[in-house]
């Protein structure tokens, strides 16, 4: 069954580290999204793109991060330059429009 | 703000046992999602409700929506260890690019 990836599983990064967090959605999924979750807290939303462009952010997705899709598979979040808060897993998602589709996430730690 | 509630927080049953969680939004909902994560994990779709009145099942873990309520149950019929975990719900409330998560429940299912 095909399945939402992302690497890396872990990634530890000093403060002020630019970071590139990959996904590879669902191949015929079309609606791309990033979440985060700080531990112990909710998951959020930070941001959905479609048609090679963002369709929605929320107000954590500020000047220091971006999303792109760079080829026909990869889609990644960066974070210009880390701050400690934001020390969270990240989940990317993808859908054909409905169901969302979760990968492992990629836990971040800033140190 | 909480667009999602979510009771009850979290939840210690017996194995064999039957168990609620409810999900309520403060506004109208468009779709409501149940997904289900182990701690430190991705989020696994469980189920999509999008009608009222409707209701789902997958294998012993049934969900209803009450649209004039703005309320979502999911229902475990004799809980095993295997359903322990968190459960969330979460919904396109405002705009279909955007994605609301309750806060989750945490379920322990004591052997």
């Amino acid at each position: 069954e095909p399945e939402v990836t992302q690497t890396p599983s872990h990634q530890v990064t000093q403060m002020g580290q630019e970071v590139i967090l990959r996904c590879v959605p669902i191949s015929n999924h079309l609606y791309f999204y990033w979440y985060r979750q700080i531990l112990g807290q909710k998951v959020e939303f930070l941001v959905s793109f479609y048609n090679n462009e963002i369709s929605e952010k929320s107000e954590i997705f500020d000047d220091q991060f971006s999303v792109e899709r760079p080829d026909g598979s990869n889609f990644t979040l960066k974070i210009r330059s880390t701050k400690l808060e934001d020390s969270a897993m990240y989940f990317c998602a993808s859908s054909q429009g409905e169901t969302q589709y979760f990968g492992p996430g990629t836990r971040l730690l800033v140190l | 703000s909480q667009e999602l509630e979510q009771s009850p927080q979290s939840l210690i049953v017996q194995e064999g046992k039957n168990l609620t969680i409810n999900c309520t939004s403060s506004k109208t909902l468009y779709g409501l999602y149940w997904y289900k994560q182990k701690y430190g994990e991705g989020l696994i779709f469980l189920m999509m409700l999008q009608k009222g009145g409707e209701e789902k099942s997958h294998e012993k873990i049934t969900a209803k929506l009450d649209e004039k309520k703005q309320q979502s149950s999911l229902h475990i019929t004799a809980s095993q260890p295997s359903h322990a975990g968190i459960y969330l719900c979460g919904a396109d409330i405002n705009n279909f690019n955007k994605f609301y998560f309750g806060s989750g429940t945490k379920l322990n299912v004591k052997p």
